[in-house]
């Protein structure tokens, strides 16, 4: 079972900030939030994990409410190829095995 | 830098018929290895993974079996497909004692007739 809720869908603008949110209430002390996307066609794609900290690396942030209860996956300047399925997942770090994947947020980006 | 390879990239294949997928991995030593499947319009369900040589856990109860017989080699193998096998099948790496981030590989579309 996903330990996360997501919209199934949203739109955005090119070149403006897409905000993914994703709820994670039942999130555990030692699990992390992980951020994969799916352009249609190809695997999975990493993009981010934290644990509570804000991170932010070249493809996007992730921002942690201090609960850990939610997060929010931010493209700050979305082009047409981030149309994607964005999948949030909450796991150990030091698992070894199976990340399990929602049905996640499919994002399209519009011109 | 590391690479993950899979073939082939279609598949279209009669029931019974035997299947071999195979997926390598460059760049890394001793990774950790998955299978994966995506049935049409679904999520991503883990099939096998890999800590070892020779070392397979099977994560649910199917007509497939996958084998590691080198350190970057995974292949994933059937004697007689279903027509409920076909799907994505994706291989991916974690590194061993990582982050737990996985990559994965360009996957492979398996069509059972």
């Amino acid at each position: 079972d996903a330990k996360t809720t997501q919209p199934t869908s949203m739109d955005c603008a090119e070149g403006r900030a897409a905000n993914l949110p994703c709820n994670h209430s039942t999130i555990s002390g030692n699990e992390y939030v992980y951020w994969y996307r799916q352009i249609h066609s190809q695997g999975p794609q990493y993009i981010i994990h934290g644990l509570k900290n804000n991170e932010t690396n070249e493809m996007a942030s992730l921002i942690i409410t201090e609960d850990r209860k939610s997060s929010t996956l931010i493209l700050p300047h979305a082009t047409l190829r981030d149309t994607a399925v964005y999948y949030c997942i909450v796991r150990p770090s030091y698992n070894t095995d199976k990340l399990i994947f929602g049905t996640g947020t499919r994002l399209q980006v519009f011109p | 830098s590391q690479t993950i390879h899979q073939w082939p990239a279609t598949l279209v294949q009669p029931v019974g018929s035997p299947l071999s997928l195979e997926c390598t991995v460059e760049g890394t030593s001793n990774p950790n290895l998955y299978w994966y499947r995506q049935a049409a319009g679904r999520g991503l369900q883990l099939l096998f993974y890999s800590v070892g040589i020779g070392q397979i856990s099977s994560e649910v109860p199917q007509n497939l079996s996958a084998s590691r017989p080198q350190d970057r080699q995974f292949i994933l193998s059937s004697k007689k497909l279903l027509l409920s096998d076909s799907g994505f099948y994706l291989c991916a790496w974690s590194a061993y004692r990582g982050g737990g981030e996985q990559f994965f590989g360009p996957g492979t579309r398996l069509t059972v007739l």
